[in-house]
């Protein structure tokens, strides 16, 4: 499977408690990108890299929340302290920079987080 | 402000009818429209991706057209299957951003048998 795989699909747990996301992109991707997604929404956008720098984060993105990109290959999401209102679905898409203006984002599944 | 709304929000024909989706955008400056279908639970997947020179584009049942005069697009589907049963999204991208694209909240489309 060469698209973007999300791990893990879906993730349950209790408010206070810390999570993390993983992506791993497509291969040859240099950017990656994180969306979040609520229900009946278009997806938010979080922050993005390109290779290992972190380039962008919206306000959206609260102290609580941290992502890596360590060798510009996979990238981690983190929350810290989770509360009711993290739970959404969270994407994470990838992109190679020199296709032109276009730059198309490929979606992986995505990792549907419930907090209780 | 950096805007895109699409209409309907929701929208149920028979398998076999054609329908139209609608995007209205404020965006400036304007780089690409895009339009992705997002099936329950899953990413979204690119349908169509139109530059400003570009009015329409076409991806097997589904056709695209933009004007970038009235900054309206839309979403044409002919002979629906029920497989085309997805969230529909438009997306604007903005001109010398390397990431911001504004994104519509969908249409809803549901293919009844």
């Amino acid at each position: 499977d060469t698209g973007v795989s999300q791990d893990p699909r879906h993730k349950i747990t209790k408010r206070g408690q810390n999570v993390t996301f993983r992506c791993d992109p497509i291969s040859e991707h240099n950017r990656l990108y994180w969306y979040r997604q609520t229900l009946g929404q278009g997806p938010e956008f979080l922050t993005y890299f390109q290779n290992e720098a972190q380039l962008e984060k919206s306000r959206l993105l609260s102290d609580r929340f941290s992502a890596e990109r360590p060798k510009g290959s996979f990238s981690t999401l983190e929350i810290q302290r989770t509360e009711q209102g993290d739970s959404a679905m969270y994407l994470c898409a990838s992109s190679l920079l020199g296709q032109g203006a276009k730059n198309i984002q490929y979606f992986g599944a995505g990792t549907r987080l419930s907090v209780l | 402000k950096n805007q895109v709304e699409q209409s309907p929000q929701s929208l149920i024909i028979l398998e076999g009818k054609n329908c139209t989706l609608q995007c209205n955008y404020t965006v400036s400056p304007f780089s690409n429209l895009r339009w992705y279908k997002q099936d329950t639970g899953r990413g979204p997947v690119s349908l169509t991706i139109m530059t400003f020179s570009e009015n329409t584009k076409s991806n097997g049942r589904y056709t695209a057209t933009l004007d970038a005069d009235t900054k309206q697009s839309s979403l044409h589907i002919t002979a629906s299957q029920l497989s085309d049963s997805a969230s529909y999204i438009c997306v604007v991208s903005v001109m010398d951003s390397n990431y911001q694209l504004i994104w519509g909240a969908g249409t809803k489309l549901i293919i009844k048998p």
